[in-house]
């Protein structure tokens, strides 16, 4: 059964630092892997969106990389700004049905 | 630039009533899709629809749930007797092929 686990749970930051946010899934059978913003009591803003067969996808300054065979993706974000404040959900697809499997996400906070 | 839309924004009902949440899919889509997300806890997968037909269920997707697209517009989802558990952000989600995903801004759903 496909985990997806995300570290850190929470991340507080100055304004201007690069930050990394982790996702680990169990199962490297995935079609795609999606990245997502969450503000309180929002719905999903699709960020990025990385194919089983790309290593990484770029927008602005974020920046998500995937490696498959270890079950492993990073969401870089550059020159981090308060307006970044938010959850960062991460989830893949499996199957053909479309469903995505999410992490339980990673709540950043920039301070100015 | 077209989007999902779902209706209410928030309900508030009495455990045991019936309740539908509605959503209305952007215009082309194929594939339909809810999802729930408890407060605090991971977005889940609850069913996905394509063809009028369901094509895959989770196991919370049980035989007080039910879907439809009754009218080739809006996809709903019924919750028959509701329990407290049912209290959650429930999102609509649709999509053109199975690889990617639009979410709606979510219905919040106080069972009482």
């Amino acid at each position: 059964k496909q985990e997806v686990t995300q570290i850190p749970a929470a991340l507080s930051v100055p304004e201007g630092e690069n930050l990394v946010l982790n996702c680990s899934f169990t199962d490297s059978a995935i079609y795609n892997l999606q990245w997502f913003r969450q503000d309180p009591g929002k719905g999903l803003t699709s960020l990025l969106l990385i194919q089983s067969s790309q290593r990484e996808q770029t927008s602005g300054r974020l920046n998500a990389s995937l490696d498959k065979s270890s079950g492993r993706s990073t969401l870089y974000i550059a020159a981090s700004q308060p307006g970044d404040s938010a959850t960062y959900l991460c989830a893949v697809r499996t199957g053909n049905t479309g469903k995505l499997i999410f992490g339980q996400g990673t709540t950043l906070q920039v301070k100015p | 630039e077209p989007e999902v839309t779902q209706t209410p924004s928030h309900q508030v009902t009495q455990m045991g009533q019936e309740v539908i949440l509605r959503c209305v899919p952007i215009s082309n889509h194929l594939y339909f899709y809810w999802y729930r997300q408890i407060l605090g806890q991971k977005v889940e997968f609850l069913v996905s629809f394509y063809n009028n037909e369901i094509s895959e269920k989770s196991e919370i997707f049980d035989d007080q749930f039910s879907v439809e697209r009754p009218d080739g517009s809006n996809f709903t989802l019924k919750i028959r007797s509701t329990k407290l558990e049912d209290s959650a952000m429930y999102f609509c989600a649709s999509s053109f092929d199975p690889y990617t995903q639009y979410f709606g801004p979510g219905t919040r759903l106080t069972v009482l």
